[in-house]
């Protein structure tokens, strides 16, 4: 059983395109996360969400949109691509809150997102 | 801006020694530190987890924690050509997000 799964796992889109990518989690856990890793391979998160409530959201273009319809899916929606979007897209999810172990973040297989 | 630092590499070890992985951070506040291995193309994987000063063994692996020094390492004793990954290093800062750093690039030559 997959613990965490992304679809698809490779993206090819030209410029100005929408492109969704989804996420689910079936560990029971209450966060989930959106990261992205560059050709550098920095892994830089994007947003957090916890119970399907968004705890997290950093400095990216509005561009992306996150949506959790509960809290085993976290979804990202992508609007008007850039070249710069090219990067893998890796989901993420932990237990939650309460104790050390709470916060070990397991992650998707990623998804290769390529914009020409 | 907190940061957690790792030298990036490539580190080369001969097959069957020890490769030492250091990681600094800069918020004191920080609570537990993270070890996740990723192959090439592949995602990151946990590894080792601490929480407290000293050394924590899980098989092979050794992780090591100074708080007085904001200072983490990873042992890997007895290296293997699977070992050859990258290593990343996150810490758990004071606002419970993980920080992570840039990775360590594990090069084990047989």
């Amino acid at each position: 059983d997959t613990a965490v799964s992304q679809t698809p796992k490779y993206l090819v889109t030209q410029m100005g395109n929408d492109k969704s990518i989804k996420c689910e989690q079936n560990l029971g856990h209450d966060t989930m996360y959106w990261y992205k890793q560059d050709s550098k391979k920095f892994l830089k998160i994007m947003f957090s969400y916890n119970n399907k409530e968004l705890i997290i959201n950093e400095t990216v273009p509005n561009r992306f949109s996150p949506k959790s319809p509960d809290k085993a899916h976290l979804n990202l929606h992508i609007n008007s691509l850039e070249l710069g979007d090219s990067a893998v897209y890796f989901c993420a999810s932990s237990p939650g809150q309460g104790n050390p172990h709470s916060y070990e973040q397991y992650f998707g297989p990623g998804t290769r997102l390529t914009v020409t | 801006q907190k940061e957690v630092e790792q030298n990036s590499g490539p580190l080369s070890v001969p097959e069957g020694a020890i490769a030492s992985l250091n990681c600094t951070y800069s918020d004191r506040g920080s609570q537990s530190f993270f070890w996740y291995r990723q192959y090439s193309g592949k995602s990151p994987e946990l590894i080792m987890f601490i929480y407290s000063n000293g050394d924590k063994e899980d098989g092979r692996f050794t992780a090591q924690l100074n708080k007085a020094s904001q200072y983490v390492s990873l042992l890997i004793r007895d290296s293997q050509p699977s070992d050859s990954a990258t290593y990343l290093c996150a810490a758990l800062d004071s606002n419970y997000q993980l920080i992570w750093g840039a990775g360590t690039k594990l090069i084990i030559k047989p």
